[in-house]
């Protein structure tokens, strides 16, 4: 399975500002995903980031709040946008496990908890 | 109603005991079926994945998917202290349409 890490793993921001989240693999990767699992959810796919071409967002979700970076297939970042407390949750990156399409099952990184005063 | 549904306990057990999870789901598309571990403050690990029906074992975990009745379960045999985390099953349809589709998870704890 592909090693993935997070930076930050945590943080605790102000209201109204915005958070980078970086996600590095080992190994290159033409799709990665990112989720949020808010507390006592279940995780919720944000986006799809296919290097070379713009992120994929899912119903909610909109690229002004939370743009994303696809440089090159070992790398993405996440941009939480103008914060508020309801955006306080895990965030997690993944990429493509077993399968044909690499969508069907998935790796995570090990999260970034943010909290939003 | 929810695609997944999974009861979120928590489940307490003692050491040695068999422990049944389990997810039921809605959308009878679904062929790809994971369960994943979560320890807490850590991502999400996958700890089986099953293409569409029937039984797969490794070591004392084995996973059911029965797709006629819509239900998936994960069997833990001989639990161990360090089984205990919550347990997310997962779903995909497959192709380029198979963004995975979570349960809450299930908060299991073993006790010595």
């Amino acid at each position: 399975s592909a090693v993935i890490s997070q930076k930050p793993s945590r943080d605790i921001c102000q209201r109204g500002t915005s958070l980078t989240i970086q996600c590095q693999v080992d190994s290159q990767v033409t799709m990665m995903f990112w989720y949020r699992q808010q507390p006592g959810q279940s995780l919720t796919l944000i986006a799809t980031a296919n290097q070379g071409s713009e992120a994929t967002y899912e119903s909610g979700f909109v690229i002004d709040k939370f743009p994303i970076s696809r440089p090159n297939l070992t790398f993405s970042t996440l941009t939480v946008s103008n914060m508020s407390p309801e955006d306080s949750s895990i965030y997690l990156c993944s990429v493509p496990g077993p399968g044909t399409s690499g969508k069907e099952t998935q790796y995570f990184g090990p999260g970034t908890r943010l909290l939003v005063l | 109603q929810k695609e997944v549904e999974q009861d979120p306990g928590p489940l307490s057990v003692p050491e040695g005991a068999i422990v049944s999870l389990n997810c039921t789901y809605s959308n009878s598309a679904f062929q790809y079926f994971m369960w994943y571990r979560q320890y807490s403050r850590k991502g999400p690990e996958l700890l089986m994945y099953t293409y569409s029906s029937g039984n797969k074992e490794d070591g004392r975990f084995t996973a059911q998917v029965d797709k006629s009745s819509k239900y998936i379960s994960l069997f833990i045999r001989d639990s161990q202290p360090s089984d205990s985390a919550t347990y997310l099953c997962a779903m995909a349809v497959g192709g380029s349409q198979g963004n995975l589709i979570f349960g809450k998870g299930t908060k299991l704890s073993v006790k010595p």
